[in-house]
């Protein structure tokens, strides 16, 4: 599977906008980009994905880059409930054995 | 949460018994995984199952054993534990078709190995 790069920490003020990084220099054609989050004590949750175009849900943006080799999840007002370690993660077709990495550990300031 | 449970929630052994984990869903999914998460990392794969009978081995299987003889469960075996599984582990599902699969993601179960 091809690798994906985060910073291993991020802070945040609270109800202001996160942009959090993801380099994937080798990604193939074929590659979607997943997102997870994990929130303590918990299991990982699904956030977003996407192939080619930008992409909303009701959790977050995901912006892609034109050529792919990096996107950045974006949540447009962080709250202290999205303090969480994020996973940038490439998936082949169908979302299955998905690799995860350390992700980016995210910290929400009051 | 796609109807995920997983027992026990936590358990404590000590080394060299066998301890078996259960995953439990309620909505026929297909696919089911078993991952391991230790202090500071990200999830590794163990096992996983695409039907009744049918598993493969993820990226740190030895010494787990999986089966999976009815759709909702899928049991994942340490068969004479050590403290190096000592980790909490995860159980997942696939839902959604191609493109728009995802995983969804069991409470977990914390493990100790004494």
């Amino acid at each position: 599977d091809a690798k994906t790069t985060q910073p291993n920490s991020m802070e945040s003020n609270e109800e202001e906008p996160v942009h959090l990084p993801c380099n994937h220099s080798t990604i193939s054609g074929t590659d979607y980009i997943h997102w997870y989050r994990q929130l303590p004590s918990q299991g990982p949750e699904y956030v977003i994905h996407g192939l080619t175009s930008n992409v909303n849900n009701r959790m977050a943006s995901l912006a892609i880059a034109e050529d792919r080799k990096s996107s950045t999840l974006i949540l447009h007002r962080a709250t202290l409930r999205d303090a969480a370690v994020y996973y940038c993660i490439l998936a082949s077709g169908s979302a299955r054995q998905l690799t995860f990495g350390s992700g980016t550990q995210l910290t929400v300031l009051p | 949460d796609a109807g995920i449970t997983q027992s026990p929630r936590h358990k404590v052994t000590e080394t060299g018994t066998p301890v078996t984990l259960r995953c439990h869903q309620t909505e026929n999914h297909r696919y089911m995984y078993w991952y391991r998460q230790d202090p500071g990392h990200g999830l590794r794969l163990i096992h996983y199952s695409y039907g009744v009978k049918d598993t493969d081995k993820g990226e740190v299987s030895d010494g787990y054993s999986v089966s999976r003889s009815k759709t909702e469960d899928f049991l994942l075996t340490l068969e004479s534990a050590t403290s190096s599984q000592t980790s909490v582990y995860f159980c997942a599902i696939n839902e959604g078709r191609g493109s728009q699969e995802t995983q969804y993601f069991g409470p977990g179960t914390r493990l100790l190995v004494l």
